[in-house]
């Protein structure tokens, strides 16, 4: 069955620094991987989508994510965290393998930009 | 317009009482979908609309009945919920797998709900 996982509930780095959350895909089909992002009391808005065009995609709000087979991982980075960036962040893949409407999510990681 | 609504923002109700949330989106899309998220946790699927009829419940308590009046609107109804229901219930909305393989789903605001 296909899955995400991220690795780190918690995160925290400091303003301007580097920000990486992890995340691990099981998939027996190629993978549609998303990263949504959630700031409190909020929806979740689309931060970038891999859908096999590139390996690298760019997203909004300066993030982008790698999508790596050989690892089975699609990693979100930016290269310069701000205090704006402190939030909820999912990475989910659609569910191709049952043909059906859904995305899996992972647990979640919470970003902490520390001043 | 790029948007799905959602209302009301904020709602809380006893556990005899009848409530509606509201969803709206007028992006062309023919699937709909109600998460239910509770604090520090992903999104749950309850309910999936594809072109109006229901085509997933996630085994969902007929406490919760979705309806979906038209492909721009879909409604959740609530009655003799419990106090564990409190939640943020989302509603989100995409294009058909068969449309949009990729099944980006957008998502509204959502609705905080409090169950006393």
């Amino acid at each position: 069955a296909q899955s995400v996982t991220q690795l780190g509930s918690h995160v925290s780095v400091s303003e301007g620094a580097l920000v990486l959350l992890r995340c691990n895909y099981s998939s027996s089909v190629p993978p549609y991987l998303f990263w949504y992002v959630q700031y409190p009391n909020q929806g979740l808005q689309l931060l970038l989508k891999y859908t096999s065009a590139a390996t690298l995609v760019k997203g909004i709000n300066g993030f982008e994510a790698e999508f790596k087979k050989s690892e089975t991982s699609f990693h979100l980075t930016k290269p310069s965290a701000h205090m704006s960036d402190a939030a909820e962040y999912f990475c989910a893949v659609n569910g191709r393998e049952n043909r059906d409407d859904k995305i899996i999510f992972g647990k979640g990681t919470r970003l902490h930009i520390l001043p | 317009d790029t948007e799905v609504t959602q209302t009301p923002k904020h709602l809380v109700m006893g556990m005899t009482n009848k409530k509606s949330l509201k969803c709206e989106q007028h992006m062309g899309h023919r699937a709909m979908y109600w998460y239910k998220q509770k604090a520090k946790k992903p999104p749950e699927l309850m309910f999936v609309y594809s072109y109006e009829k229901l085509s997933i419940n996630e085994s969902v308590p007929s406490r919760f009945s979705p309806e979906c009046p038209n492909s721009s609107l879909l409604n959740l109804h609530l009655h003799a919920l419990q106090p564990e229901d409190s939640a943020l219930y989302l509603c989100a909305s995409s294009q058909d797998t068969a449309a949009d393989p990729y099944n980006e789903q957008f998502f509204g605001p959502g609705t905080r709900l409090t169950v006393l």
